[in-house]
């Protein structure tokens, strides 16, 4: 069974700071099928990233993803008053999709 | 405007069957594989169905194979998935969502919530 893992489940930041988030699959992951999403209390998921590191259409420079085979990171290089939401991972294995269980970003 | 309009959600008992459909407009849906995923409540997200562009290839969760059927009319902009069977681990808010070329998800619907209880 392929398993996404994100770490940490929380992560409590203050506006301006830079946050590290972390997907970890148990089985190596096709890049160009890494993908990145926002969720907001009571909204629709928002595409972040496609293809490990690339940007979706509107997304703001400081989001950037980067990784390989297993390990991938989601960085949000200065957090501002919008970007505290929930983050999930996603990859995609051929005959379906899988998400990690999400990180939530908080204001510390 | 590229929307996606979901429809159909509701109470319904354990055992019983429901029949989601969501609406595409602004985008030519014909070229676009097209996805359910849900979220129970205060739960992460998880990938539900998926269905190629014509039909041609159709994939399910294994929590839901067997139970679930995907479809689309594409004359109608339309994709629909068939509910029967249903439990209350079903509960949740489906949401449908595009892919684009590489595969991720890139337009989503409002979603509809699905309750399963007694």
């Amino acid at each position: 069974e392929f398993v996404l893992t994100q770490s940490p489940g929380t992560l409590s930041l203050s506006p301006g700071e830079r946050a590290t988030l972390s997907c970890r699959a148990t089985q190596s992951v096709n890049s160009n099928y890494l993908v990145w999403y926002q969720q907001k209390p009571g909204q629709a998921p928002r595409l972040l990233i496609y293809g490990a590191s690339s940007r979706a259409t509107g997304i703001p420079d400081r989001f950037s993803g980067s990784g390989s085979g297993t390990d991938f990171t989601l960085t949000i290089s200065r957090l501002e008053a919008e970007d505290f939401a929930l983050y999930y991972c996603q990859q995609y294995g051929g005959s379906g999709w899988t998400f990690g269980q999400g990180t939530k970003v908080e204001i510390k | 405007e590229v929307q996606l309009v979901e429809s159909g959600g509701g109470l319904v008992k354990p055992g019983g069957s429901l029949r989601l459909s969501c609406a595409a407009s602004g985008f030519t849906f014909s070229n676009h594989n097209m996805n359910w995923v849900r979220q129970a409540p205060g739960k992460g997200l998880e990938w539900v169905s998926s269905i190629s562009t014509y039909s041609t290839y159709i994939y399910y969760a294994d929590s839901v194979k067997g139970r679930f059927t995907i479809s689309r009319d594409n004359a109608k902009h339309s994709l629909t998935l068939q509910m029967n069977s249903l439990r209350v681990e079903d509960t949740a808010v489906y949401y449908c969502a595009r892919a684009q070329w590489s595969y991720a998800f890139d337009i989503w619907g409002q979603g509809t919530m699905v309750t399963v209880s007694s």
